[in-house]
């Protein structure tokens, strides 16, 4: 039972570079969504998707952009990575917006 | 104002103890809300939702109080595999989808 797939698990990069962190679920669910999450801060919403074709922002989108071309599919995209930036990244995905949320295993980004 | 907030702790309760948690929340219109546990450095996963009337699993009890703004979860005889963090979530409704997280609540159940 995949579920929700993010890779990789673990990335450094330098600043200024540019990365895409992807996230697939085999689930068939329409929401998705990716969130940071840092010490004593919580997650924090980024960017989600309630469909192929539509995304909207979260919280804190600067930095980031998203495209959901597939049901299946939400790859989350660092334009041009800052210190900032260094996190653990989660990916996100449920049928419904009231249903449990079912969480990828992470990806923690550090930005040197 | 955070629009989830929860107490960081950490909890540290024996083994067996009864424990509490509370959360409270900004926005009056919010219907959903949900406790999340999430073990160090592994992905937060559902542990309950939170009913109006509110609801049991075994040792786990959460309730929802709308006039307050808070909600609940409280742990009856502890055991160490309980030791985790307990994130409350709430989803706003304000028109888009949307999980607010709280910053989570650490339980430490010593031996």
């Amino acid at each position: 039972n995949a579920g929700v797939t993010q890779t990789p698990k673990f990335q450094v990069l330098k600043t200024g570079q540019s990365m895409t962190l992807q996230c697939a679920q085999d689930m068939n669910h329409e929401y998705m969504s990716w969130y940071r999450q840092d010490p004593g801060m919580g997650l924090r919403l980024i960017h989600y998707s309630v469909g192929a074709g539509i995304t909207d922002q979260g919280e804190v989108p600067n930095g980031y952009n998203v495209s959901r071309s597939t049901t299946e599919d939400f790859p989350l995209r660092l334009l041009s990575a800052a210190p900032s930036q260094t996190s653990v990244y989660f990916c996100a995905s449920s049928s419904t917006e009231n249903t449990e949320a079912f969480f990828g295993q992470g990806t923690r980004l550090t930005v040197v | 104002r955070k629009e989830v907030e929860q107490d960081p702790g950490p909890f540290n309760v024996p083994e067996g103890a009864t424990v509490a948690f509370n959360c409270t929340y900004s926005n009056s219109a919010s219907q959903s809300f949900f406790w999340y546990r999430q073990d160090c450095r592994k992905e937060p996963k559902l542990l309950m939702s939170v009913y109006s009337s509110g609801n049991e699993d075994g040792r786990f009890t959460a309730q929802l109080n709308r006039a307050s703004q808070y909600i609940s979860l409280l742990i009856r005889d502890s055991k160490l595999s309980d030791s985790a963090t307990y994130l409350c979530v709430v989803n706003p409704r304000d028109s888009s989808y949307k999980l607010i997280f709280g910053s989570g609540t650490r339980l430490l159940v010593r031996p």
